[in-house]
């Protein structure tokens, strides 16, 4: 069965600060899919990113980075000089594949990020 | 805009009343999908459709519960004898089925439709 661990319930920073949101899974199979999503207050889920279990490489994009490592089932979103409009909540998500072959994606409980000016 | 769309976006009903919430997805997505989201979680699935076909549903979706897409292409939502436990914001998600794996597993999410069960 897959399981999303974030931790973090709520993260407090002042704007131009760095932080990292924390992101533990767990997972039997081989190939599967890590996303992160925004959700601002207005409620509308936001994709950020998606990797596949095959590739590794870190990314960035902007103020944002990720950083994947499978030895320890983590991907972790970084994001650099925060800013206000950074506030929102923040969830990894893990998709395997069903039976059926669709991917279920499954939701950790999310990351309240509140950016202070 | 192109994006899914939900309506309405808030409901308030009595419990015991029937509601009905729409999803229209993004046009060339052929994948729909439903969640709720209670306060301080992630979203739950809640049902899949690949075009007119409902071809999951979680043990979350009671027999009050029901989904449909009849032409593959909108969906509709029905909880039938709301309950208080109802509350929730019903999310709706689409995804291709064409295109490299990965953008099919990549699912788009509408604002959503706030539930509130007096």
């Amino acid at each position: 069965a897959q399981k999303v661990t974030q931790a973090q319930t709520e993260i407090s920073v002042v704007e131009k600060e760095d932080v990292t949101l924390d992101c533990v899974y767990e997972t039997r199979d081989t190939t599967y899919y890590l996303f992160w999503y925004k959700q601002p207050p207005s409620g509308e889920l936001v994709f950020l990113i998606r990797r596949n279990s095959f590739d590794e490489q870190n990314e960035i994009s902007g103020r944002y980075s990720w950083n994947f490592q499978k030895s320890t089932s983590s991907f972790n979103f970084t994001i650099t000089a925060s800013q206000v409009v950074d506030s929102a909540v923040y969830f990894c998500a893990l998709s395997e594949a069903e039976a059926g072959g669709s991917y279920i994606p499954t939701f950790g409980r999310g990351t309240s990020l509140i950016v202070h000016p | 805009d192109t994006g899914v769309s939900q309506n309405p976006r808030h409901k308030i009903t009595k419990r015991g009343q029937n509601v009905t919430f729409r999803c229209d997805p993004i046009s060339e997505h052929n994948r729909l999908y439903w969640y709720r989201q209670t306060l301080g979680q992630g979203p739950e699935f809640l049902t899949y459709f690949q075009n007119e076909a409902q071809l999951e549903k979680s043990r979350l979706l009671s027999d009050r519960f029901s989904a449909e897409r009849p032409k593959g292409s909108f969906s509709t939502l029905e909880i039938q004898r709301t309950e208080q436990g109802d509350s929730a914001m019903y999310l709706c998600a689409s995804s291709p089925q064409t295109g490299t794996l990965g953008n099919q597993e990549t699912q788009y999410f509408g604002p959503g439709t706030r539930l509130l069960v007096l």
